[in-house]
């Protein structure tokens, strides 16, 4: 497709379930990157990949979440144990890598999924 | 102190007139500056970059970027009640985003 899609795009399950994510980038972006917004607020980032590599994990939250790119295209975000304060909007972003121009290529999002933890 | 301010609104202003948009942040190795524009129920959609001093212009839209003061802007011209939305100001340190909680404007007709 054009753009960056996510799946589901909501989700709606019961405290202490484990959910997963997904993300499919835009073709040809390099770069993945996993944030999660809240309501009035500005996304926050949480994880990015360049190809399958994880780069920089420091926003997950706790050790409940973790990503996954395993063959540099598709992402899956996963919660485990899920608690309500992970009720959030969770976004996914892609971007081109050129080397040493990284932090230069503007990041384009998806749609996002809207997790609801009753 | 955040790592990156917006005022968040909501800021009025009328059809046609002149709407300008601020954003600091503290991160003073930041090279890369974003705007999106987010729409109530939508995703951010990237109008502008900037990554030198100065100003940047495309269209109606115009961002300012001062690193010494570390203070980023955007102009939106001739605003039109299609500008209304929440405006995200966004500063890339290593690579990942750096968001502001955005600013809501409003352009009233």
């Amino acid at each position: 497709g054009a753009g960056v899609s996510q799946s589901p795009r909501y989700k709606v399950t019961k405290r202490g379930q484990d959910v997963a994510l997904r993300c499919d980038p835009i073709s040809g972006h390099v770069s993945l990157y996993w944030y999660r917004q809240a309501l009035g607020q500005g996304p926050e980032f949480l994880t990015y990949f360049n190809y399958e590599a994880q780069q920089d994990k420091s926003g997950l939250p706790n050790d409940r979440f973790s990503a996954e790119r395993p063959e540099g295209s598709i992402s899956t975000l996963t919660i485990q144990r899920t608690e309500q304060r992970d009720s959030a909007m969770y976004r996914c972003a892609s971007s081109l890598a050129s080397e040493g121009w990284e932090g230069y290529q503007p990041q384009h999002f998806g749609d996002g999924t809207r997790l609801s933890i009753l | 102190q955040k790592e990156v301010e917006q005022n968040s609104g909501p800021l009025s202003v009328p059809e046609g007139a002149i709407a300008s948009l601020n954003c600091t942040y503290s991160d003073r190795g930041s090279q890369s500056f974003f705007w999106y524009r987010q729409y109530s129920g939508k995703s951010p959609e990237l109008i502008m970059s900037i990554y030198s001093n100065g100003d940047k212009e495309d269209g109606r839209f115009t961002a300012q970027l001062n690193k010494a003061s570390q203070y980023v802007s955007l102009l939106i011209r001739d605003s039109q009640p299609s500008d209304s939305a929440t405006y995200l100001c966004a500063v890339n340190g290593a690579q990942k985003l750096v968001f502001g909680q955005g600013t809501r404007l409003t352009i009233n007709p």
